[in-house]
């Protein structure tokens, strides 16, 4: 099945600088890519996503890149404030019985300094 | 326009026992999915129903099943509880399963499930 490998699993950063995370994955047939955020005690809230199709999509300070030949895709987060402190997690989904699968990398928990 | 809605927000059982917990899906949103979340483990994707028919499965145990209702409520039951099934339970909803690029998963705030 798939396998998705998130890195780092932790990033400490001081506020306004950029942070990158960073997840590979194993099956070709993923063709969808969400990034989620979570708070403590709440679920996860979809930040950004991108499909294969795409090679980079941008939502104000996030950007998510894709490269489909490598099988990696990445976060980007420029001028962190310290609100953006939460776990990340990204998903490598793909289409079954109409709807999609995800298979979630292990987290990374950004720290942003004030 | 209301969220996902999980109840209870915390569960205390023992080995052994069974435990049904509950998920009401955004208004308008036919496809309910099920995800486990422990340290060990991480998130993990149980199954999806949409309009009452599991459409997928995860890689669990048949003591893990669900089902959804008619108005897209949808429950999921653990039997013959163990102490590694304690964990925290989401649930998510979208329009129709993410099949559209604008068809995004919402998540309530979760169970947390403990198994004594």
């Amino acid at each position: 099945g798939e396998n998705v490998e998130q890195h780092p699993s932790t990033l400490s950063v001081q506020e306004g600088d950029s942070a990158v995370i960073k997840c590979t994955y194993s099956d070709s047939a993923s063709n969808y890519f969400p990034w989620y955020k979570q708070e403590l005690g709440k679920g996860p809230q979809l930040i950004i996503d991108i499909r294969s199709n795409v090679g980079e999509k941008k939502d104000q300070r996030i950007a998510v890149t894709l490269n489909k030949t490598a099988k990696h895709f990445s976060l980007h987060i420029t001028e962190t404030q310290p609100e953006d402190s939460a776990v990340y997690f990204c998903a490598a989904s793909r289409r079954s019985g109409g709807s999609y699968i995800p298979t979630f990398g292990r987290g990374t928990s950004l720290i942003v300094h004030p | 326009k209301a969220g996902v809605t999980q109840t209870p927000r915390y569960l205390i059982k023992t080995r052994g026992q069974q435990v049904t917990l509950s998920c009401s899906p955004i208004s308008g949103h036919r496809s309910v999915s099920w995800y486990q979340q422990t340290p060990g483990q991480g998130l993990q994707f149980l199954f999806e129903y949409f309009s009452e028919t599991q459409r997928n499965k995860g890689n669990f145990p048949g003591r893990f099943s669900g089902r959804q209702f008619s108005n897209s409520r949808s429950e999921m039951n653990v039997s013959t509880l163990e102490l590694g099934d304690s964990a925290l339970y989401l649930c998510a909803s979208s329009l129709l399963g993410g099949r559209e690029s604008t068809d995004t998963q919402y998540f309530g705030p979760g169970t947390r499930l403990t198994v004594l």
